[in-house]
């Protein structure tokens, strides 16, 4: 069973479209993260939730929102996508933070 | 602020030889020390960690002693082998709900 999954694993879309990225755990961990990784390998924290709660929510344009319907999931939405969103995005979750394996966005 | 400085790579090293990798730190208190592994076309792995000064965090053969007084945390491996060939990235805790702040990672490169 993989502890922490993220869908899908490869985006390739257009700027201005709007797209999704979905993670799940299944570790029971209480606390979620959203990473963006550049192309420099620079790693900036995005977003955590805490029981379904939002608790860090970085300085990232509000086109970007995380929702968790559960604390299970942890999903992101971009809105009107630009080439500057190309990256690639890591889920995380728990004290010691176990990582997805990513989600590589590329913007047309 | 908090901030995180690692030494830049690539490190190119053959194997069997001895490996560091330099990390510094700046934050107020006493945060939490971290090493993540980044194998190519994966998502972060934690390698080890150290929560209080003059803790030895070790795993698989690596590595680093919190050092207060050199606000340093640096990674060290005996006899380095092909496949801890990846990307090495420093993190401090910097508050209570597990916010990391990452260094920029050094890409290790470990030949035959």
């Amino acid at each position: 069973d993989t502890a922490v999954s993220q869908t899908p694993k490869y985006l390739v879309t257009q700027m201005g479209n709007d797209k999704s990225i979905k993670c799940e755990q299944n570790l029971g961990h209480d606390t979620m993260y959203w990473y963006k990784q550049d192309s420099k390998k620079f790693l900036k924290i995005m977003f955590s939730y805490n029981n379904k709660e939002l608790i860090i929510n970085e300085t990232v344009p509000n086109r970007f929102s995380p929702k968790s319907p559960d604390k299970a999931h942890l999903n992101l939405h971009i809105n009107s996508l630009e080439l500057g969103d190309s990256a690639v995005y890591f889920c995380a979750t728990g004290e010691t933070q176990y990582f997805g394996p990513g989600t590589r966005l590329l913007v047309l | 602020g908090n901030s995180v400085t690692q030494m830049e790579g690539p490190v190119t090293l053959s194997e069997e030889a001895f490996l560091t990798i330099n990390c510094t730190y700046t934050a107020t208190g006493y945060p939490s020390l971290f090493w993540y592994v980044q194998y190519p076309g994966e998502g972060l792995q934690l390698l080890l960690k150290a929560t209080k000064a003059d803790d030895k965090g070790s795993n698989k053969g690596f590595e680093a002693t919190y050092r207060k007084e050199t606000t340093s945390f640096h990674l060290e491996k005996g006899s380095v082998q092909v496949s801890d060939s990846a990307v090495y990235f420093c993190a401090l805790e910097t508050d209570s709900w597990g916010k990391l702040q990452f260094g920029a990672g050094t890409q290790v490169v470990v030949t035959p």
